[in-house]
């Protein structure tokens, strides 16, 4: 079963700090995702990737499949930004199949404006 | 655009009773994902079912039981509650070999 380890777990910042959020994870695998999950509950997608670097608005997710680790990184973070950030990859139960995900714990950040 | 719908979204139930959730996953996606996630915790896999087969099984007690429907919405059923399943749960969908999840915003379980 894939192992996966956010860090920091909490992380508090100042409005219009650059925010680094790690994930490593101990089998390789197709695809690693990130999730937004507010205080609420809901869960969003924000990016789901298997190689290089991708981008949305502040957002931007790399991923370095040879070192079983991807980065997520806000830039001009805002208030609005304050939330969990989860990442998740294949459980790999079978290695086939609709596997489910793995979710790390998590990193509660919270941006004071 | 159509995402993943989950119904209901908050259920309160006692102990021993059974409780349904519903899980309507986003048009032409042809698998769907369950999740729990207790208080504090990280969400956990539960099970999943691709073309209405279940396809694979992760911690998900006896007491529970899943299925996929022709329309490819799903239904999780939970007999003989306990406190300790009060928890969110989630549906995901996606189609098979795109890997991309979409999450339903949950149910949120109580039992008491």
């Amino acid at each position: 079963k894939n192992e996966v380890e956010q860090s920091p777990q909490n992380l508090t910042a100042q409005e219009g700090e650059f925010i680094t959020i790690n994930c490593s994870y101990s089998v390789g695998i197709s695809a690693l995702h990130w999730l937004q999950q507010h205080p609420g509950g809901g869960i969003v997608s924000l990016f789901m990737l298997s190689s290089g670097k991708k981008k949305h608005g502040r957002l931007i997710a790399t991923i370095n499949i040879q070192e079983k680790h991807s980065s997520l990184h806000i830039t001009a973070s805002h208030p609005r930004d304050s939330a969990v950030y989860i990442c998740a990859v294949p459980t790999m139960y079978s290695g086939g199949g609709a596997d489910g995900l793995t979710f790390g714990k998590g990193t509660h950040l919270i941006i004071q404006p | 655009a159509a995402g993943v719908i989950q119904s209901p979204r908050h259920l309160i139930k006692e102990k021993r009773e059974t409780a349904t959730l519903k899980c309507y996953p986003i048009p032409r996606h042809d698998t769907v994902y369950w999740y729990q996630q207790g208080p504090g915790q990280d969400p956990q896999f539960l099970i999943s079912f691709y073309e209405k087969m279940q396809s694979d099984k992760g911690s998900i007690p006896d007491r529970f039981s899943a299925q996929q429907f022709s329309d490819y919405h799903s239904e999780l059923n939970m007999s003989s509650l306990e406190l300790g399943d009060s928890a969110l749960y989630f549906c995901a969908s996606s189609s098979l070999g795109g890997n991309e999840a979409f999450f339903g915003q949950g149910t949120r379980l109580t039992v008491v």
